[in-house]
């Protein structure tokens, strides 16, 4: 299956700096890609999904000022976690979705990046 | 989107059958049944996909009914390596707003 690879997949950061995180789609064109954030024991929480081209489109709640989404092209979007603080430590996921059919076909996710704030 | 609900966590040993239900009451016509597999710090894997009747793979089967409002993930066999977080989403694909709201998901924990 098509590959989705994130960078990096940990980082430790001091309380009050930006974190860059890349998603990448391998071998296919993704127009839409998709960020979670999951807490330990818990669900992925979606937060935002990424277009190519143009903004993102944030889940309620999420503060588009502190998670700076920017998908520059079909293979690539990036999520900064501005000033970041320690409740920012998480670990964050990205998916992207092949094509633009309506058929719903199959979400491929990245492997995860492990943010700790200190 | 339709909201699902799954049980919270499942036990089974090594070589049995696991069915984990999934309920979707409030699916919609266009919506597809995916199923995804977690490990602990790593990101989903998919399963298995379907819109009705049965579905199967090498991996497992997915069961759903006539009515859609529920579907069963079937796994054959399991092994300890089985042990996972499994997830049901509900949604449906096209150019307009595919999204995948994730619910709490199914803790399955096979024993020895």
């Amino acid at each position: 299956g098509a590959v989705v690879s994130q960078h990096p997949s940990w980082v430790i950061c001091k309380s009050g700096t930006s974190v860059k995180i890349e998603c990448r789609s391998l071998d296919f064109q993704a127009t839409t890609m998709f960020w979670y954030r999951q807490f330990p024991k818990q669900s992925l929480m979606l937060m935002a999904t990424s277009n190519e081209g143009s903004k993102a489109t944030y889940e309620q709640g999420v503060e588009k000022d502190k998670f700076l989404i920017n998908h520059a092209s079909l293979t690539l979007s990036t999520l900064t976690v501005t000033s970041a603080h320690p409740e920012d430590s998480s670990f964050y996921i990205c998916s992207a979705k092949e094509g633009t059919g309506v058929f719903a076909g199959e979400l491929f996710f990245g492997e995860g990046s492990r943010l700790t704030v200190l | 989107l339709a909201k699902t609900t799954q049980p919270i966590s499942m036990d089974s040993y090594e070589g049995q059958e696991v069915n984990i239900t999934c309920s979707h009451n409030n699916i919609a016509t266009n919506d597809y049944i995916t199923w995804y597999q977690q490990f602990p710090s790593q990101g989903p894997r998919f399963i298995i996909q379907g819109y009705k009747t049965k579905v199967t793979n090498e991996v497992a089967s997915l069961f759903i009914p006539a009515d859609r409002k529920s579907s069963t993930l079937s796994l054959p066999r399991v092994s300890l390596s089985d042990t996972a977080v499994y997830y049901c989403l509900v949604g449906v694909g096209n150019t307009g707003g595919f999204k995948t709201i994730f619910g709490a998901g199914t803790r399955l924990f096979v024993k020895a």
